[in-house]
């Protein structure tokens, strides 16, 4: 049964620390994405990987890392650098440009 | 500065009857325009799209228009079911990337 897994659902973590989101894809994906919402402002782009090696910064990219050693894993490291990282985070994958996202359940992140 | 707008935060809808869900655009150069059902806690679900060179796309209950000149989409679903209360984005594909509305809040009322 293909689709994205995103662990854990809820993570916890202290001001200051990293933390890194994990994001697995068994649908054979090329391009990869990773989102951010916040109430009242929908879905926002943080980073996003077209194929394995190569990743391109979105609108939000700041205090955020990413990689793409594998074509089936993309991880998200909140740094803490990035201001307000409390929020849920939701990873996708597609075949293509024009080809429909399909998401994880995504992570919700709560740093006090 | 927010390129996909969904004016409308909630929208009710009693049971049966039509529900039209709206989204405006700015960008130009936008050309692939899908739709997006999310439940809490859970990831978005695709609907339904719509390529810029259609001006309506239809998929069982759901509909989707395109008004190039206005930069404005709509979802019409009928008849509206319980199962459709959640939260509907639209998004623009444009400068290989995807664009997201803030969301409206469908609440359909038995």
């Amino acid at each position: 049964d293909g689709g994205i897994t995103q662990s854990p659902k809820y993570l916890f973590r202290k001001e200051g620390q990293n933390v890194t989101l994990s994001c697995e894809q068994n649908l054979n994906h090329d391009a990869m994405y990773w989102y951010r919402q916040d109430p009242g402002q929908g879905l926002r782009l943080i980073y996003y990987s077209q194929i394995v090696n190569d990743f391109q910064k979105g609108d939000i990219a700041e205090g955020y890392s990413v990689s793409r050693e594998k074509k089936e894993s993309f991880p998200l490291t909140v740094t803490s650098a990035q201001k307000n990282p409390t929020a849920f985070y939701l990873c996708a994958s597609s075949w293509d440009r024009q080809k429909p996202l399909h998401f994880g359940n995504g992570t919700r992140l709560t740093v006090t | 500065d927010q390129q996909v707008k969904q004016n409308s935060p909630s929208l009710s809808v009693q049971e049966g009857r039509i529900s039209i869900l709206n989204c405006d655009y700015t960008n130009s150069m936008f050309d692939y325009f899908l739709w997006y059902k999310k439940y809490p806690a859970e990831g978005p679900t695709f609907l339904i799209s719509i390529s810029s060179i259609k001006d309506k796309n239809e998929d069982g209950r759901f509909t989707v228009f395109l008004n190039k000149s206005a930069k404005h989409l709509s979802l019409h679903i009928v008849p509206s079911q319980p199962g459709d209360s959640a939260v509907y984005f639209c998004a623009a594909f444009g400068n290989e990337k995807l664009t997201f509305g803030t969301g409206t809040r469908l609440t359909i009322i038995p």
